[in-house]
């Protein structure tokens, strides 16, 4: 089946600094989606990007899907963006497979 | 409108007995799917129903099953309980075609003790 690799697995920031997240996947997608896993559990959808570039707020993305692919960028960061983030690919199979996740830590 | 419903949010059970977890997809939302997420193997597709008919199913043993109903309402069942499927287990819906975003629920988190 499908790979999907995230990096980096850990990444601690100050309050205020930018990062990038990345997400590599094996082969062609139909589907890609990045989550942020709330502290109680739920996946809040960040962004439905199977391809091109998207923003919202302090946060945008970007799929090249040729490349297989995915960047997710946090802008001016803060605490409350802590958490896991979850990128997620379909291949018209109805299923999601996930990546491992980036354990993001952002201190004040 | 409203989100994903599951319920109930938390359960302990014992080993041997068995669960129903439930989950309400968005209002017209004819997919939904079910996920199973523990620390060792991240999140794993359990199943996907769409007008009641399963069109994939992931690796897990039989003990695991699930079905939908025809307001789109899904139930999983996990029987015979082992303590390894202690985990968070979470069900998705979508509108229903290739390749639509996936909206998730709270989540159901259980123990098995």
């Amino acid at each position: 089946g499908i790979q999907v690799e995230q990096s980096p697995p850990d990444l601690i920031l100050q309050e205020g600094a930018n990062s990038t997240l990345r997400c590599n996947f094996s082969d062609s997608v139909n589907n890609l989606q990045w989550f942020h896993q709330n502290p109680w559990g739920q996946l809040i959808n960040l962004f439905y990007i199977p391809s091109g570039t998207k923003q919202n707020g302090r946060l945008s993305a970007t799929t090249v899907a040729t490349e297989r692919y995915s960047l997710l960028y946090i802008s001016s960061s803060q605490t409350t963006d802590s958490g896991v983030y979850f990128c997620a690919v379909e291949r018209s199979n109805y299923k999601l497979t996930f990546g491992k996740g980036t354990l993001l830590t952002v201190n004040p | 409108k409203a989100g994903v419903t599951q319920t109930p949010r938390y359960l302990i059970k014992t080993r041997g007995q068995q669960v129903t977890l439930s989950c309400s997809p968005i209002s017209g939302h004819r997919s939904v799917s079910w996920y199973q997420q523990t620390p060792g193997q991240g999140l794993q597709f359990l199943f996907e129903y769409f007008s009641e008919t399963q069109r994939n199913k992931g690796n897990f043993p039989g003990r695991f099953s699930g079905r939908q109903f025809s307001n789109s309402r899904s139930e999983m069942n996990v029987s015979t309980l082992e303590l390894g499927d202690s985990a968070l287990y979470l069900c998705a819906s979508s509108g229903g075609d290739f390749s639509t975003e996936a909206f998730f629920g709270q989540g159901t988190r259980l123990t098995v003790v």
